[in-house]
């Protein structure tokens, strides 16, 4: 199992607000990365360093982070939001990388 | 614009050994960790390692074993290994850039590129 925690899968009404977190001891020390992935293609970077958007990700896409926890926030979501979603961080030696196991995000 | 080319052999037998390309077009190959990460069909992600244009490497402790990157910086390339293959490696392989930094005192790191990918399927 990953040493960062997701929740398998997640729905939101289109136009709503839905925070998908990312579990794990390490997150109090080290930053998560964020990632969209749609069927067939590669993963996209959304987010870095907690509340940081690469050049042409939408607003509504932002980040926090609290004790253990990392959280991706999409503020009224859209249908083309619907992927899968990755957190990425250190392990707990701080010497390799890991992916959480992924959240399946369902616009409704 | 950066891009990353990668390719390989797609369909190998039980025992052989994994080899993958990737090719850093457009941009500086100096100053980024580049990484190998694959992705069994309909599971999740999973970090296989990474080296730097200096040579210097982390794999996967549960790879590491298997597992062997190297870089010709003179082509900026960097390719995959991974010795013994079984079924269980059957996965999407894809080369990425990965960006170590520090913001507001805090390490991060980060994959802002990824190759298309390669199905790498082990089949006997």
């Amino acid at each position: 199992s990953s040493e960062l925690t997701q929740d398998p899968a997640v729905s939101v009404a289109l136009g709503q607000t839905v925070r998908i977190t990312c579990q794990g001891d390490t997150l109090r020390n080290y930053y998560a990365s964020w990632y969209q992935q749609k069927p067939g293609q590669a993963p996209l970077l959304i987010l870095y360093g907690k509340t940081n958007r690469p050049s042409g990700i939408p607003d509504r896409f932002s980040g926090s982070s609290s004790g253990n926890t990392a959280s991706l926030t999409i503020t009224g979501a859209q249908a083309e939001d619907e992927a899968d979603y990755y957190c990425n961080s250190r392990d707990s030696s701080g010497n390799h990388l890991v992916f959480g196991g992924g959240t399946k995000l369902t616009v409704l | 614009q950066v891009q990353l080319q990668q390719w390989g052999a797609g369909l190998l037998k039980p025992s052989e050994t994994l080899s993958l390309t990737c090719t850093v077009y457009g941009g500086s190959f100096s100053g980024y960790y580049w990484t190998w990460i694959r992705q069994p069909p309909g599971k999740g992600l999973e970090w296989i390692g990474e080296i730097n244009h200096g040579g210097s490497t982390t794999y996967s402790p549960s790879l590491k074993s298997r597992t062997s990157i190297s870089v010709d910086t003179s082509k900026n390339q960097f390719s995959l290994r991974l010795t013994s293959v079984t079924a269980a490696d059957t996965a999407v392989y894809s080369c990425a850039r990965g960006v170590a930094t520090v913001l507001r005192g805090v390490p991060d790191w980060y994959f802002d590129l990824w190759g298309r990918g390669t199905l790498v399927t082990v089949s006997s």
